[in-house]
């Protein structure tokens, strides 16, 4: 099993209200990602996890609160978002962090985010 | 800065070659990749080159690397439809897992 699953698949919120989004994968990785994805842009960085600690965090605005309840799964907590924080938002894993080898990053399809 | 710069958009024709070009920054980049989005889905990984390496074969894609240029290509030999998609070459930073990912080139294949 090489999947990494994502829900919502489509989300539509208000600014006011708190949703999250779900990451799920079953390959034993223990390095898992946040990316955003503005529409014709490459995808960027927001936050890495490795071994259920934050490892890398991007300067994301803190109405995005990310969260590694156990090595599978990967959340992302959202509060108070912004219109211009409409985007696909990705999430990948890869086997471990570390340069020696270049751990493939495997993508789930991402969850189309519109803030209202 | 960051840049990684790509050329915008390829139109070729089913069974020609395609090249794709990328102008990468980092210069201690230990990995380089290229990735394939096709439309409403996730990244996947076609193949990647360590920075000590000029060139790869895998099947029908060929990259070369020109360090002294930070010049990176991928080469799709006899190109069909199902390769119809954005393609992003990405650099590691230095001896970090963080990809920084290209403006990606849109890949059309006509018939």
């Amino acid at each position: 099993d090489t999947e990494v699953t994502q829900t919502p698949k489509h989300l539509v919120m208000g600014m006011t209200n708190k949703k999250s989004l779900k990451c799920e994968q079953h390959m034993g990785h223990r390095a898992m990602y946040w990316y955003k994805q503005k529409a014709k842009k490459p995808p960027e960085l927001m936050f890495v996890y490795s071994y259920e600690k934050l490892s890398i965090n991007e300067s994301v605005p803190s109405r995005f609160s990310p969260e590694c309840p156990n090595s599978s799964l990967l959340n992302l907590h959202l509060h108070a978002l912004q219109p211009e924080d409409s985007a696909l938002y990705l999430c990948a894993s890869s086997q471990a962090l570390g340069s020696r080898a270049p751990y493939e990053q495997y993508f789930g399809p991402g969850t189309r985010l519109t803030v209202t | 800065g960051e840049d990684v710069e790509q050329s915008l958009f390829l139109s070729v024709r089913e069974g020609d070659s395609s090249v794709i070009n990328c102008t990468y920054t980092d210069s201690s980049s230990t990995y380089l990749y290229w990735y394939k989005q096709e439309p409403g889905a996730g990244l996947q990984l076609l193949t990647y080159i360590f920075s000590n390496m000029d060139m790869k074969q895998d099947q029908r894609l060929t990259v070369l690397l020109n360090k002294k240029d930070k010049h990176l290509s991928l080469r799709i030999a006899d190109t069909q439809t199902g390769d119809s998609a954005i393609y992003f070459c990405a650099e590691s930073i230095g001896n970090t897992d963080k990809l920084i990912f290209g403006t990606g080139t849109r890949l059309q294949v006509f018939p």
